[in-house]
Parts: C-alpha cells; sequence; structure tokens
C-alpha cells in the first residue's frame, strides 16, 4: 500500500535562512511525488512534482525538492525563507505503475519568523 | 480561465440531515475527484468520477455519493450526516487520459459543520 510521511507537525524558521519540509515515502512500484502548499481557508495549490530524470525538482515560489530514491525521501527545501511562505505543506505520493488514487501526508506547518 | 469553484464555501447542518455540495472542475479537465480534509489532517481521497461513473473509491461509508454530469461537473452528497462528518471537502480537476503525472487543480473547498 502507498503511503507518505511528514514527521514534523511543525517547522519554525527565521526569514532568510534555509528551509527544509521533511517527507519520505512508501509504494510498492516507482513514485510520482508531489508538494502542495495550503493557505488559511483555501485550497491546496501545486507546488512542484518529480516524476523522473533530475532528482533536484524546482517549482513555484523558489521552491525545490530532492527525490532520494535510497532513502525513499522527497524534501521540500528553499535557500532563503520568507514569512509569506508561512502555510500547511502536502506532499503527495502515486504509484507510477499503478493506476491509483494520490495519497497525502498528514501535513507540515512551516512557520516563518521575522 | 476559471479555476476549480466549489460552492457553497460554508454549510452548517444538524446530525441525520442530507448535503449536497458542488464543483466544477478546471477548463478543459475531464476528472474530479473528492477530498475530505478534518481539521490539522491532509486531505483523504473520497472518490473520483470520469466519463459520468465513479472509477475509484476510498474508505468511505455508501453515506458518502456522488455523480458527473455531461460538462463534467460535479457533486458529492452524504446523507445521514454525523458529527464526524465535519470538514473542509475539497475538489480538484484533472486530466485522466495517460496523465497520472500531472498535479490536481484544487478549488477552495466547502466547509461543512455539523451539529
Amino acid at each position: 500500500a502507498q503511503s507518505v510521511a511528514q514527521p514534523e507537525d511543525q517547522v519554525n524558521v527565521a526569514e532568510g535562512n534555509p528551509l527544509t519540509v521533511k517527507c519520505t515515502y512508501s509504494v510498492s512500484g516507482n513514485p510520482y511525488l508531489f508538494w502542495y502548499v495550503q493557505y488559511p481557508n483555501r485550497g491546496l495549490q501545486f507546488l512542484l512534482k518529480y516524476i523522473t530524470g533530475d532528482n533536484l525538482v524546482k517549482g513555484s515560489y523558489g521552491f525545490e525538492a530532492e527525490f532520494n530514491k535510497s532513502q525513499t525521501s522527497f524534501h521540500l527545501k528553499k535557500p532563503s525563507a520568507l514569512v509569506s511562505d508561512s502555510a500547511l505543506y502536502f506532499c503527495a505520493v502515486r504509484d507510477k505503475n499503478r493506476d491509483d488514487k494520490i495519497i497525502f501526508g498528514k501535513g507540515t506547518r512551516l512557520h516563518i519568523l521575522p | 480561465d476559471a479555476g476549480v469553484t466549489q460552492s457553497p464555501t460554508h454549510l452548517i447542518k444538524t446530525r441525520g440531515q442530507q448535503v449536497t455540495l458542488r464543483c466544477s472542475p478546471k477548463s478543459g479537465h475531464d476528472t474530479v475527484s473528492w477530498y475530505q480534509q478534518a481539521l490539522g489532517q491532509g486531505p483523504q481521497f473520497i472518490f473520483q468520477y470520469y466519463e459520468e461513473e465513479e472509477r475509484q473509491r476510498g474508505n468511505f461509508p455508501d453515506r458518502f455519493s456522488g455523480h458527473q454530469f455531461p460538462n463534467y461537473s460535479s457533486e458529492l452528497n452524504v446523507n445521514a450526516l454525523l458529527l464526524g462528518d465535519s470538514a473542509l471537502y475539497l475538489c480538484a480537476s484533472s486530466l485522466l487520459t495517460g496523465r497520472s503525472n500531472q498535479p490536481q487543480h484544487f478549488g477552495d473547498g466547502t466547509r461543512l459543520s455539523i451539529l
């Protein structure tokens, strides 16, 4: 069965510092991986995805994520955090070889301190 | 180009009642998925509709049902509401054919409160 783990409920980072939001996954085959962001009282907005190819994926708003197959991880990163990055972040996975639903993690609240 | 739109934005019901939530997909999309997001949790997949048929279903009881119309819009119906059905209900649209690597586009959701 597919699963996604986001081990941190909340991450606090000072503005201007680099940030990392962790995600590990489990699928029986090869994964499609996604990161979404959710602002208060809004739906989820797509940030980036890993399909195949380069392990470092660049996305919206300066975010990037690194796919690590051996560690089954897909951590979200940004070199310099902004206060406006404060939001709820979700990692999601879908098994590439199965026509199956997308599974979301429980989310990590990112708090950027001014 | 309108994105995914959901209505209503908020809804208050009492236990035992029935509710219908509506979703219009992003222009050009043919597939609609529904998710339940409880407070402090990630979205949980309810079901997906394509060509007016339920294509996949998550672990939700039969009280949760849906429909897709010829214009690709969709409804989510929940019968015999329970307190635990209080949540944000999200609709997401996408293109189905051979594109499971494409991201879904989400609406802003309907906040359902059960008293």
